[in-house]
């Protein structure tokens, strides 16, 4: 079965520093991985995602996630944090018929200034 | 375009009422989902379908019913509210099954069980 953890329920950075949001997955198979994000009140973003092409995956506003099988990681980066940055980020992984995404718990970002 | 719409945005209940909630896409996508967020545990999948007249559970599916006569629609019935589906429940639409996809969410509907 697949699974899904976020390491960290929050994390907290300066305007202008980077950004790590840890997530670590299972799987039986190669999976694929996504990472959303929610502003306050708002619906759910697609801000990158991985199946199985390049390991760095760019995706909007400056995040950047890199696929480590080895470590069963996808952890998502950003070289300099904006205030409109802060939001709650989601790591997903989907079942292998792709029907089914399961989410992490996941991590709320606050970026102060 | 209006991409995934949910309606209501917010609704209170009582224990025992049923209600539905609605969801509608208008970029013609086959797979719909219902997720609920509650704290702490991030999005969990009531039901899906992969088209019309196709719908599965998901891994919360009990207490909730889903129908999809149409591709554009997909509602959700609450049979018999509970204080315990007190959550914001998020409608999300794909082109096709999530594996390469990205899926698109509506706003979300919060709803609360008294």
């Amino acid at each position: 079965a697949q699974s899904v953890t976020q390491l960290d329920s929050h994390v907290s950075v300066s305007e202008g520093t980077p950004v790590l949001l840890r997530c670590n997955y299972s799987s039986s198979y190669s999976p694929s991985l996504f990472w959303y994000v929610q502003h306050p009140n708002k619906g759910l973003q697609l801000l990158l995602k991985y199946t199985s092409a390049a390991t760095l995956v760019k995706g909007i506003n400056g995040f950047e996630a890199e696929f480590k099988k080895s470590e069963t990681s996808f952890h998502l980066t950003k070289p300099s944090a904006h205030m409109s940055d802060a939001a709650e980020y989601f790591c997903v992984v989907s079942d292998l018929g792709g029907f089914k995404t399961i989410f992490g718990a996941g991590t709320r970002l606050f970026v102060k200034a | 375009n209006a991409g995934v719409t949910q309606t209501p945005k917010f609704q209170v209940l009582k224990t025992g009422q049923s209600m539905t909630l609605q969801c509608a896409q208008d970029m013609n996508h086959e797979y719909m989902s219902w997720y609920r967020q509650d704290p702490g545990m991030g999005l969990r999948l009531i039901h899906y379908s992969v088209g019309a007249g196709i719908t599965d559970q998901g891994e919360v599916p009990n207490g909730y019913n889903v129908s999809r006569s149409t591709t554009e629609d997909f509602p959700l019935r609450l049979l018999s509210a509970a204080p315990s589906q007190t959550s914001v429940y998020f409608c999300a639409s794909s082109y096709e099954r999530a594996l390469n996809t990205e899926a698109f969410f509506g706003q979300g509907t919060r709803l609360t069980v008294v």
